[in-house]
């Protein structure tokens, strides 16, 4: 089946620094990939909506300029946290639909848990 | 927009007891997954289901898309079950995924 594969699984970056995120569709092209965040028992909610080779689109009170989306490929998305602050300490989960499955296309990464201090 | 509500919020369960988890939705929808979220983060789906009933092992569900909810029912608990249940809706027209607030599950041996 289809794969996600996200990369790092697990960050601790010092305060203003940045942090990039990779998530990768191995086997399959995906126009569109998604960018959810998780804190600690709750649920994950959708931060931006990432389009190969077009300007993502970002969910009202999320950040453009703090969390950078380039989706420069059908493969490959990154999300890059910049100026990192401890209240950005979360979970990032990306998401990928194979554009030629419909509907039932969406995979999940693994995630990434990011600590700032 | 759509509203995924999930019931109930935590359940503790006996390792072999077997337990049901609700999902409710506002609005009409073309498609429902359930996903298992393990210890580690890992999401994992466990089934597509708009309507009608799937088994998979130990786990079935059944989604009645004229009355807005969908039931998982796992059998037979094992401590490996534990975590958090989710239910999703996607949206077609916004091409994401709204989320239920989980069921975060316990099972204890």
């Amino acid at each position: 089946g289809a794969v996600v594969s996200q990369h790092p699984s697990r960050v601790i970056c010092k305060s203003g620094t940045s942090v990039k995120i990779e998530c990768r569709s191995l086997d399959f092209q995906a126009t569109t990939m998604f960018w959810y965040r998780q804190f600690p028992k709750q649920s994950l909610m959708l931060m931006a909506t990432s389009n190969e080779g077009s300007k993502a689109t970002y969910e009202q009170g999320v950040e453009k300029d703090k969390f950078l989306i380039n989706h420069a490929s059908l493969t490959l998305s990154t999300l890059t946290v910049t100026s990192a602050h401890p209240e950005d300490s979360s979970f990032y989960i990306c998401s990928a639909r194979d554009s030629g499955a419909g509907i039932y296309g969406y995979t999940f990464g693994s995630g990434t848990r990011l600590t700032v201090v | 927009g759509i509203q995924v509500e999930q019931s109930p919020p935590d359940l503790i369960l006996q390792e072999g007891a077997n337990s049901t988890l609700r999902c409710n939705f506002s609005d009409s929808v073309n498609n429902l997954q359930w996903f298992h979220q393990n210890p580690w983060g890992q999401l994992i789906n466990l089934f597509y289901i708009p309507s009608g009933t799937k088994q998979n092992g130990r786990l079935s569900a059944t989604t009645v898309a004229t009355e807005r909810y969908s039931l998982l029912y796992i059998s037979s608990s094992q401590t490996t079950d534990s975590g958090v249940y989710f239910c999703a809706v996607p949206i077609w027209d916004n091409n994401d995924m709204r989320f239920g607030a989980g069921t975060r599950l316990t099972v204890k041996p």
